[in-house]
């Protein structure tokens, strides 16, 4: 089974521009979890989609968000990007976010964002 | 502000030795705790999780999970210079999304 798969791997952006990174999920699974990973903050979860929808959120400005479509795979995008959003984008997939206990995340690769 | 604490390292054992990986977490409702483990350059990668009290084994690794406490651990056996690594301890939130901590950082010595 293909693991999940994140576009593009690198990606260098000016200040101000806007950014869209995607990513597919393991076959079957229907949840979507974006995670930001800096050296000084860690993992930061950024957003949450199952079956087209948002589930939660974390604490990030407006300026990211995502979708996600039928197929399951996924979006985020970043606007007017800033210094601070250079980051290692992750991506990680899971079968069953509605169960209390069986939510085992899988990560893809990462989207390493260099921001100048 | 639900919190999921690591020593950051680095914790530093000699091959063949056991490591010994701590987590606290602040969320008593959490029910759920996973091990990741990251190499240098690379994504996360699951290892292990837990979600009963006790001890769950699998090959060289064993999670520990004391709820009344709000601990995790993780011990590996037998260490290996390839086990060097970063390891982030992780727990599910009431909200539902996974709480990260900063990972601690072990160095296996050949």
């Amino acid at each position: 089974k293909a693991g999940v798969t994140q576009t593009p791997r690198y990606l260098i952006k000016t200040r101000g521009q806007q950014v869209t990174l995607s990513c597919s999920p393991i076959s079957g699974h229907r949840s979507v979890s974006w995670y930001q990973q800096t050296p000084g903050q860690g993992l930061q979860f950024l957003f949450e989609y199952f079956s087209e929808t948002q589930r939660n959120k974390g604490n990030f400005p407006g300026r990211f968000s995502g979708r996600q479509f039928s197929n399951s795979r996924s979006e985020m995008n970043v606007s007017t990007l800033e210094l601070g959003d250079s980051a290692l984008y992750l991506c990680a997939s899971s079968s069953d976010p509605g169960s209390n206990f069986f939510y085992e995340q899988y990560f893809g690769p990462g989207t390493r964002l260099t921001v100048t | 502000q639900k919190e999921v604490e690591q020593n950051s390292g680095p914790l530093s054992v000699p091959e063949g030795a056991i490591a010994s990986l701590n987590c606290t977490y602040s969320d008593r409702g959490s029910q759920s705790f996973f091990w990741y483990r990251q190499y240098s350059g690379k994504s996360p990668e699951l290892i292990m999780f837990i979600y009963s009290n006790g001890d769950k084994e699998d090959g060289r690794f064993t999670a520990q999970l004391n709820k009344a406490s709000q601990y995790v651990s993780l011990l590996i056996r037998d260490s290996q210079p390839s086990d060097s690594a970063t390891y982030l301890c992780a727990v599910k939130g009431s909200q539902g999304n996974l709480i990260f901590g900063k990972g601690t950082k072990l160095s296996v010595k050949p």
